[in-house]
């Protein structure tokens, strides 16, 4: 079993729509947990960081950790077709240097 | 803004070639780091540097070794190429004190024929 696991999609949705990403996982060390963005034929780039459990925010995004059901979710509402990417789940423990990803999502938002 | 440079964006080599692939930081991060990303699979960590001359073996280090001699720069070395070394490759880097954060290049498609 991974340690992480996320739904590989993919996920098409229409523009405007809330979209709804998650992963599982099953160490509980976990602390860190991070949402990264991939568009095609680049590298993934941080969209969201949280530590421990709990919500953040960031504009059209919120990051939702439950450390005991060992379940994180990315919502993004108001879903636009720049927002299609894969996007990667990510965490690592503390005091660890190595983050575990999951094998990412792809998103397609359809104008 | 962070940003990180590999060397190339493409790369083919054949079966037994060693291979450099190079990544350069220009945020005078500490922590650098090579991926190698599949389908299906994610990102496999195969290298750590937490300091110049300084390396950690990741998930996956067989068939590779790193270098690093300035802290900007981490090489990634494939001492003889195979095929199922054909993948994306990504370096990242981040600051002291924290992996987590970490800043991506933009990848080297490397194909080993």
């Amino acid at each position: 079993q991974k340690e992480v696991e996320q739904d590989p999609g993919p996920l098409s949705v229409p523009e405007g729509a809330i979209v709804s990403l998650n992963c599982t996982y099953s160490n509980s060390a976990f602390q860190y947990f991070m949402w990264y963005r991939q568009y095609s034929r680049k590298g993934p780039e941080l969209l969201m960081y949280t530590y421990s459990s709990g919500n953040k925010e960031d504009g059209r995004f919120t990051a939702q950790v439950d450390k005991s059901s060992k379940y994180i979710s990315l919502f993004i509402r108001d879903s636009q077709p720049s927002d299609s990417a894969t996007y990667l789940c990510a965490m690592s423990p503390t005091g660890g240097f190595k983050t575990i990803f999951g094998a990412g999502t792809r998103l397609f938002v359809k104008a | 803004d962070v940003k990180v440079t590999q060397s190339s964006r493409y790369l083919v080599k054949r079966t037994g070639e060693k291979v450099f692939l190079e990544c350069v930081q220009d945020m005078d991060h500490e922590n650098m780091f090579w991926y190698r990303q599949d389908p299906g699979l994610g990102l496999r960590l195969i290298y750590f540097s937490y300091d110049v001359k300084m390396k950690e073996k990741g998930d996956i280090p067989e068939g590779y070794s790193v270098s690093r001699e300035k802290k900007e720069r981490f090489s990634l070395i494939l001492e003889s190429a195979s095929t199922n070394q054909t993948s994306m490759y990504l370096c990242a880097s981040s600051p002291v004190g924290t992996v987590d954060e970490q800043y991506f290049g933009p990848g080297t498609r490397l194909t080993v024929t």
